[in-house]
């Protein structure tokens, strides 16, 4: 089966512009995630949706960071404005049943670096 | 709160030798345990997962990782180490929910 896509895999922008990451989780995966790891650090999780409704993200800083799964596949996360901080591997994970599977399946993430 | 801590920033081992990573976590109820491997500019692979049962848990390409509950360790271990083998190593833990805590890492290198 194909694994959890992300586009794109390098992004380089400047302090106050904006940038979206998209992901396409494992084909039937009803749940998605999105972390944050910075280097040196170990993932942090941002946001957990559940098909198209927000499970978890009490991480997510709110004032620039957004994200969506309209349809409950693919999903968006944006910042707005981004912060030098920001800069770090954005990485997305799926799973099916975790009480089933325990397993979170990850894509390849997209390395952002904000000058 | 969860936690998970990984002393070793760098693990150095000669090719051939055994090789033991090292992870400690704190968790309330029963803990669910994880080992994930990431190599340069990929992202995480699933190495094994302690859920249940026997303490000793096998996984991919000949790791292995033994659950201690009264030492809250679960420690990732491997007979003979490969230069292949060398990549940055993760261990996580969940509790009563799907939410991983993942540790700082631990750079495996291991030499020819």
């Amino acid at each position: 089966e194909a694994g959890v896509a992300q586009s794109p895999r390098y992004k380089i922008i400047e302090k106050r512009q904006s940038v979206a990451f998209w992901c396409n989780p494992i084909s039937g995966h009803a749940t998605l995630y999105w972390y944050q790891q910075i280097l040196g650090q170990g993932p942090k999780l941002l946001i957990q949706f559940q098909n198209n409704g927000v499970v978890d993200d009490s991480q997510l800083p709110k004032d620039r960071f957004s994200a969506e799964r309209l349809k409950g596949v693919d999903s968006t996360l944006k910042i707005q404005p981004a912060k030098l901080e920001d800069s770090a591997v954005y990485l997305c994970a799926s799973s099916s049943d975790w009480r089933r599977s325990y397993e979170q399946y990850f894509g390849p993430g997209t390395r952002l670096t904000v000058t | 709160a969860q936690s998970v801590a990984q002393p070793e920033d760098q693990v150095n081992v000669a090719e051939g030798n055994p090789l033991t990573v090292k992870c400690t976590y704190s968790v309330s109820g029963n803990p669910y345990l994880f080992w994930y491997v990431q190599y340069p500019n990929r992202g995480l692979q699933f190495l094994l997962k302690y859920i249940t049962g026997d303490n000793l848990v096998k996984g991919s390409y000949g790791f292995e990782a033994e659950f201690n509950k009264s030492q809250t360790s679960f420690h990732l271990k491997k007979p003979s180490a490969l230069v292949s083998d060398s990549a940055l190593y993760f261990c996580a833990v969940a509790g009563n929910t799907d939410k991983l805590i993942f540790g700082t890492g631990t750079r495996l290198q291991v030499f020819p």
